[in-house]
């Protein structure tokens, strides 16, 4: 069974720095695409990121102001997504998520469940 | 303002057919594939349409995707109460070299 677990998150504030993980399990993880993909609250879905399965293409949303950096470690089967310069726009649920076929196809097959990170003072 | 346009709602009776529409330009749906998503409250999103068309097995055969120029549109037939839910579409745009989503649509079963 695919499984994608997301932690890392949580209370942060404005200005500060954050890295999630996404530990997946149940699947050959070095074979597939990532997305992190944000949701604000009441909001609708909002791609953040792409990588590749080897991380040699590396995806951002011009959206997302403060810097950001995508990595993998295909060995650990692991996924992270770090962000910077954290503003109150960042507060959302971020969702890791598996690209099923080639990353610009961009069909998301499965989803974690999700983990809320809230930039406040 | 999203990139692709999505009504903000459609509704229809239990047994109807609904359709939700996602317009979009050649950078993105034009050229590349659409996929559809849905949200259940409280639930993270999930497949239901893959390269424009294609269903995961685990989905009903009620869902059916369609691609036409830069336009997509996700049919649901036979609606029940439990499709009560926002739907997405997305897709890669290629100018942007970013991953695209609809502002999704709330589909009321009336």
């Amino acid at each position: 069974e695919v499984q994608l677990v997301e932690s890392g998150g949580g209370l942060v504030n404005p200005g500060g720095s954050l890295r999630l993980s996404c530990a997946a399990s149940g699947f050959t993880f070095s074979s597939y695409s990532m997305n992190w993909v944000r949701q604000a609250p009441g909001k609708g879905l909002e791609w953040v990121s792409s990588i590749s399965s080897s991380s040699s293409y590396k995806y951002y949303a011009d959206s997302v102001k403060g810097p950001l950096t995508i990595s993998r470690d295909n060995a650990k089967n692991l996924l992270y997504l770090q962000m910077n310069s954290l503003t109150a726009e960042d507060t959302a649920v971020y969702y890791c998520a598996r690209v099923g076929g080639s990353l610009y196809a961009f069909g998301i097959d499965y989803w974690g469940q999700g983990i809320l990170v809230t930039v406040s003072s | 303002q999203s990139v692709l346009t999505q009504p903000p709602s459609v509704s229809a009776a239990p047994g109807q057919k609904v359709t939700i529409s996602c317009s979009g330009s050649s950078s993105n749906i034009g050229n590349n594939y659409v996929s559809w998503y849905q949200q259940l409250p409280g639930t993270a999103p999930k497949l239901l349409i893959y390269d424009n068309n294609k269903r995961p097995s685990r989905i009903s055969d009620r869902f059916s995707g369609s691609k036409s120029g830069t336009s997509a549109t996700l049919a649901i037939t036979g609606l029940q109460t439990g499709d009560e839910a926002h739907y997405y579409c997305g897709t890669w745009d290629s100018s942007l070299s970013a991953g695209v989503f609809g502002g999704g649509t709330k589909l009321t079963v009336l």
